[in-house]
């Protein structure tokens, strides 16, 4: 069955710093993933998506990879601040379903001022 | 990008009983999903709700636990019948971003069960 694991439950970092938040995947070649933001008492809100062709895509301070070799995605915050501190999710479609998508655990990150 | 909202925002209830949970979109969606989130874990997808035929329930996930209603193409309700202390969880709902893949989520509903 698919499978998706992030790097670490936890990461602190210190602001101004770049944050790398790790995305692996076994058992399956998504055709997409995507990156999502979770703050306490909310729903995950969309951030980022990155197609299978795509080896990097930037926005703001974000920058996503995705190395279908290594069957892999990097998350990076660059010049990190303390309202970046959350919960980081990656996703990728169900096999078969365009729509649907199977989570990560989730990688909580806490920017130190 | 659609605004959703979900009621209650979150409920304490009894062993055996059962709460609906209602998500309220701000425009027509065909697809609407229905999720659930352990205390500290991810988010797992319980269902798919479409309009106007049953809802399609994942591996692990049964009607009669999680019924779900999908009365118009802005409204879906999600029933957690017959409660014990492990469905304490947070409730979310979700639609698709139309053309796109990505999906908006509402705020969830933080249930726990005694």
């Amino acid at each position: 069955s698919q499978k998706i694991e992030q790097n670490s439950e936890a990461l602190n970092i210190q602001e101004g710093k770049t944050a790398t938040l790790t995305c692996n995947y076994t058992n399956y070649s998504p055709a997409y993933l995507q990156w999502y933001r979770q703050d306490p008492g909310r729903g995950p809100v969309f951030l980022l998506l990155i197609r299978e062709n795509e080896k990097e895509k930037r926005k703001e301070r974000l920058k996503v990879t995705f190395d279908t070799t290594l069957k892999q995605s990097l998350f990076h915050i660059t010049a990190s601040q303390p309202a970046d501190s959350a919960t980081y999710l990656c996703a990728f479609p169900f096999s078969g379903s365009a729509r649907q998508l199977t989570f990560g655990s989730g990688t909580q990150l806490t920017v130190l001022p | 990008s659609a605004v959703i909202s979900q009621k209650p925002s979150r409920d304490i209830c009894q062993r055996g009983t059962s709460l609906t949970i209602q998500c309220q979109v701000d425009s027509q969606v065909t697809m609407m999903f229905w999720y659930r989130q352990q205390p500290g874990q991810s988010l797992t997808l319980i269902a798919t709700a479409n309009q106007g035929s049953e809802a399609t329930y994942e591996s692990g996930f049964v009607i009669d636990k999680f019924p779900i209603s999908r009365p118009n193409l802005t409204f879906s309700t999600l029933t957690v019948s017959n409660m014990s202390p492990e469905d304490s969880s947070i409730y979310l709902c979700s639609v698709p971003r139309t053309g796109f893949n990505e999906q908006f989520f509402g705020p969830g509903t933080r249930l726990t069960v005694l």
